[in-house]
């Protein structure tokens, strides 16, 4: 298993664009999510889906949107790139909903905003 | 909402010593902590975790203490080496929620 896989792992954009953060699991969890990590602030949960079709809101959801149509995959779209979005984002999964599972985090996405 | 508090934000030890880094919790309903382990440019990795059953757990080196009356549960390294520099995040997870809410980290020195 590859486990989470997430690309790219670098990334500068211009204030304004927009992008997708790809992330793939293999490992059948119905539960994904996407965090960002900054200086100080640890992780912050922005999305994250307890199964196909279902999303919900984080801590710090504004600016950014998910879907999740299949169980691997669940990308982030940043709508339009400011640069307080600059961070390094990663992406996590785990088995289930249930509290006691082990989340797994893939490699992380660093994000330039300039 | 959830709320997790992480101290300290740095800590340094020297080679051999033990270090300690404690985690307050808000939601009543947590009953899953875990603690990550992130090295310089790589992604947390899960070190050890605790049910609310359970009031400590061991690993080797690696130990958690869970206080659920006070709210709060501590990592204990002992024996420190400088392979555990790092940066540690304790998380927690409630049973009413589908969330894992981490703490902002502590950034664990050994010095040799």
């Amino acid at each position: 298993n590859a486990g989470v896989t997430q690309t790219p792992k670098f990334q500068v954009l211009k204030t304004g664009q927009s992008m997708t953060l790809q992330c793939a699991q293999d490992m059948n969890h119905e539960y994904m999510s996407w965090y960002r990590q900054d200086p100080g602030m640890g992780l912050r949960l922005i999305h994250y889906s307890v199964g196909a079709g279902i999303t919900d809101q984080g801590e710090v959801p504004n600016g950014y949107n998910v879907s999740r149509s299949t169980t691997e995959d669940f990308p982030l779209r940043l709508l339009s790139a400011a640069p307080s979005q600059t961070s390094v984002y990663f992406c996590a999964s785990r088995r289930d909903r249930v509290s006691g599972n082990t989340i797994y985090f893939g490699e992380g996405s660093w994000l330039t905003v300039v | 909402g959830e709320n997790v508090e992480q101290h300290p934000s740095t800590l340094s030890v020297q080679e051999g010593d033990s270090a300690v880094i404690k985690c307050t919790y808000s939601d009543s309903a947590s009953n899953y902590f875990p603690w990550y382990k992130q090295e310089l440019g790589k992604r947390p990795q899960l070190i050890i975790d605790i049910r609310s059953n359970v009031g400590e757990k061991k690993d080797q080196r690696i130990a958690v203490t869970l206080n659920k009356t006070a709210k709060h549960f501590s990592l204990h390294i002992t024996e420190t080496q400088p392979e555990d520099s790092a940066v540690y995040f304790c998380g927690e997870g409630g049973s009413g929620t589908y969330k894992y809410i981490f703490g902002t980290g502590t950034r664990l020195k050994v010095l040799a």
